[in-house]
């Protein structure tokens, strides 16, 4: 089946730092990739969907500026979370689309002191 | 937009006893429906899907049917082993887009 990685698997900042998570398609390329955040005992909540050579499409309530998404090409995409706070410690999942089927990447725990 | 609600969240059966879960959407319009089983810290897995011209799949012990008129989706796992314990999430597609709407998940746990 189609493999999703993704990078890091956990990361631990200071409050006010910006932190890079990638996530890559490894056997297929993924015009669409889609980025989640999952809070404990919780569903999947989709933030945005990245489109290759475009804009991301963002869910109502997240705001762009402070998750910025780049999918600069068709393997990756990149999620930038900008001047962090605690309150965005959560573990970030991307997925990539295939068909209608959509391939999970392994998930980035984030946690924001 | 689509809204899918799931029950039970907690579901605790013995082995070799059958699990339900239940789903429903909102949106007339989804036509693709896949299960995804999540283990602690682990990412979603796809374990059977389906899709709107069908009412019922299964995969050896796991089997999904679905009523379009009523809008609900159920997820039947026969013949459970402990194994099988883990978050369960059913998810739609809305006709149109690209994204998944995933439901609120149900806690199985099965006991030896």
């Amino acid at each position: 089946g189609a493999v999703v990685s993704q990078h890091p698997s956990w990361v631990i900042c200071k409050s006010g730092t910006s932190v890079k998570i990638e996530c890559r398609s490894l056997d297929f390329q993924a015009t669409t990739m889609f980025w989640y955040r999952q809070f404990p005992k919780q569903s999947l909540m989709l933030m945005a969907t990245s489109n290759e050579g475009s804009k991301a499409t963002y869910e109502q309530g997240v705001e762009k500026d402070k998750f910025l998404i780049n999918h600069a090409s068709l393997t990756l995409s990149t999620l930038t979370v900008t001047s962090a706070h605690p309150e965005d410690s959560s573990f970030y999942i991307c997925s990539a689309r295939q068909g209608n089927e959509q391939f999970f990447g392994p998930g980035t725990r984030l946690t924001v002191l | 937009g689509e809204n899918v609600e799931q029950h039970p969240s907690t579901l605790s059966v013995q082995e070799g006893d059958s699990a339900v879960i239940k789903c429903t959407y909102s949106d007339s319009a989804s036509n693709y429906f896949p299960w995804y089983k999540q283990e602690l810290g682990k990412r979603p897995q796809l374990i059977i899907d389906i899709r709107s011209n069908v009412g019922e799949k299964k995969d050896q012990r796991i089997a999904v049917t679905l009523n379009k008129t009523a809008k609900h989706f159920s997820l039947h796992i026969t013949e459970t082993q402990p194994e099988d314990s883990a978050v369960y999430f059913c998810a739609a597609t809305p006709r149109g887009f690209q994204k998944l709407v995933f439901g609120t998940g149900t806690r199985l746990l099965v006991s030896p």
